[in-house]
């Protein structure tokens, strides 16, 4: 059965620091998403990515963060100057369809460190 | 994805019995719903959805309520197994302020199914 993947599974790093969160969405999938979770805290969608470009991101996607669809199979957040809230873990989703219209399926997270 | 959630409302049930998850979702314009399970560790896994023309939905094991009128959803879970264990999420596709739609989840159930 296929599914989401994502690497790597822990990432630790230095408070002002980058830090680039990697996944495999499903193949055939059309829309990708981040969400995170804070932990004991539910899960918050930070932002969908559809053709390429950003279809639709919450207030807690600043400036800081940013997507991107290096090739044809993967998908990364990126966090340009860490700070120690952005501790969580961090699901990527993919969709065939829109959030609207089709069921997401999640990859196992990356839980993210800020020292 | 640990949702240790000390918070969390936690449902303790025997094996065998039938389990009740209850959620109220917030926007009435909301067309279409999702239970995730999460186990700790992993990423939500998706268990059944339900679109708003339909008020029940049956899958393996697992059936779907939604009342419209007082907003309010529910999963059942028939003969539950100890490997039911998780946290359970109800998510709904709301409207963010754009007039896009995203999924926004509620805050969870902890299930605990003993043997």
């Amino acid at each position: 059965e296929p599914e989401v993947t994502q690497t790597p599974s822990h990432q630790v790093t230095q408070m002002g620091q980058e830090v680039i969160l990697r996944c495999v969405p499903i193949s055939n999938h059309l829309y990708f998403y981040w969400y995170r979770q804070i932990l004991g805290q539910k899960v918050e969608f930070l932002v969908s990515f559809y053709n390429n470009e950003i279809s639709e991101k919450s207030e807690i996607f600043d400036d800081q963060f940013s997507v991107e669809r290096p090739d044809g199979s993967n998908f990364t957040l990126k966090i340009r100057s860490t700070k120690l809230e952005d501790s969580a873990m961090y699901f990527c989703a993919s969709s065939l369809g829109t959030a609207g219209t089709d069921t997401q399926y999640f990859g196992p997270g990356t839980r993210l460190t800020v020292l | 994805g640990e949702s240790v959630g000390l918070h969390l409302p936690t449902l303790s049930v025997q094996e065998g019995d039938n389990s009740i998850i209850n959620c109220a979702y917030s926007n009435s314009a909301s067309d279409y719903f999702i239970w995730y399970k999460q186990e700790s560790g992993k990423g939500p896994q998706f268990i059944i959805d339900i679109r708003s023309n339909m008020d029940k939905r049956q899958g393996q094991r697992v059936t779907v309520l939604l009342n419209k009128t007082v907003k309010h959803l529910s999963l059942q879970i028939a003969a539950t197994q100890p490997g039911d264990s998780a946290v359970y999420f109800c998510a709904e596709n709301a409207y963010m302020d754009t007039g896009r739609r995203a999924l926004t989840f509620g805050s969870g159930t902890r299930l605990q199914v003993q043997p």
